[in-house]
């Protein structure tokens, strides 16, 4: 089954803005919406945005997601030490029936 | 508070079976989609399956349609996974995820391996 696409690294300065991608189709991401994930080593997911702007309950608000077509992305205001992980998206594909991930961004905060 | 324990990783022959628990707790488990997602060592995550709230629809990734059933039991807040025809590539941590990802375990390992 078919994935999202992301960019396999994102580096950025500290305090600094990061917007990360993630490309889909009119199957998944353009119609569905994205959901984004961050994961530190070693640690499960936790869910920082879904259905494009979303954002559970304690995310911060530096976190905000958008989508434009059949992209989607999630933007990092004031970069932070601890925003240094890695991120996932992912979306319902309604050809499929399946849920589909990105492969993922590692950010590294300079 | 909102939690999900995995439970049933462990070592196992290609070929043979292993069924995974995963308890929930902390939120009414009965109205949640809940989703099996897995993670191979040093690679991403990877959907395998998820299930509806009454256990009425259920979808698989393809590499595991055939080999592996999502199931639920509501009255017990637990959702399994059993797996048969186990490979190599199968080998990842486990986890379990709650709604749209809300919420996650810690993740199981399983290693399949002779």
């Amino acid at each position: 089954q078919a994935g999202l696409t992301q960019p396999p690294s994102v580096s950025k300065g500290l305090r600094q803005t990061a917007t990360l991608t993630c490309t889909g189709n009119s199957n998944n991401v353009a119609n569905q919406g994205a959901a984004w994930l961050q994961q530190h080593q070693g640690h499960p997911p936790k869910l920082l945005s879904y259905r494009n702007n979303n954002r559970p309950s304690g995310i911060s608000e530096r976190f905000s997601a958008s989508r434009s077509g059949d992209t989607a992305s999630l933007t990092i205001t004031g970069l932070q030490p601890e925003d240094e992980a890695d991120y996932y998206c992912s979306a319902w594909d309604t050809s499929l029936s399946a849920v589909v991930f990105g492969g993922g961004t590692k950010l590294t905060v300079l | 508070e909102v939690q999900l324990v995995e439970s049933g990783g462990g070592l196992v022959q290609p070929g043979g079976s292993l069924r995974l628990s995963c308890a929930a707790s902390g939120f009414t488990f009965s109205t949640y989609w809940m989703t099996w997602v897995r993670q191979a060592p040093g690679k991403g995550l990877e959907w395998v399956a998820s299930i509806e709230q009454d256990g009425s629809e259920k979808f698989y990734v393809d590499s595991v349609k055939g080999r592996f059933t999502i199931s639920r039991d509501n009255a017990k807040n637990s959702l399994y996974l059993e797996m048969n025809s186990l490979r190599a590539e199968d080998t990842a941590v486990y986890y379990c995820a709650g709604g749209i990802g809300e919420c996650w375990g810690q993740g199981t390992l399983v290693t399949v391996s002779s």
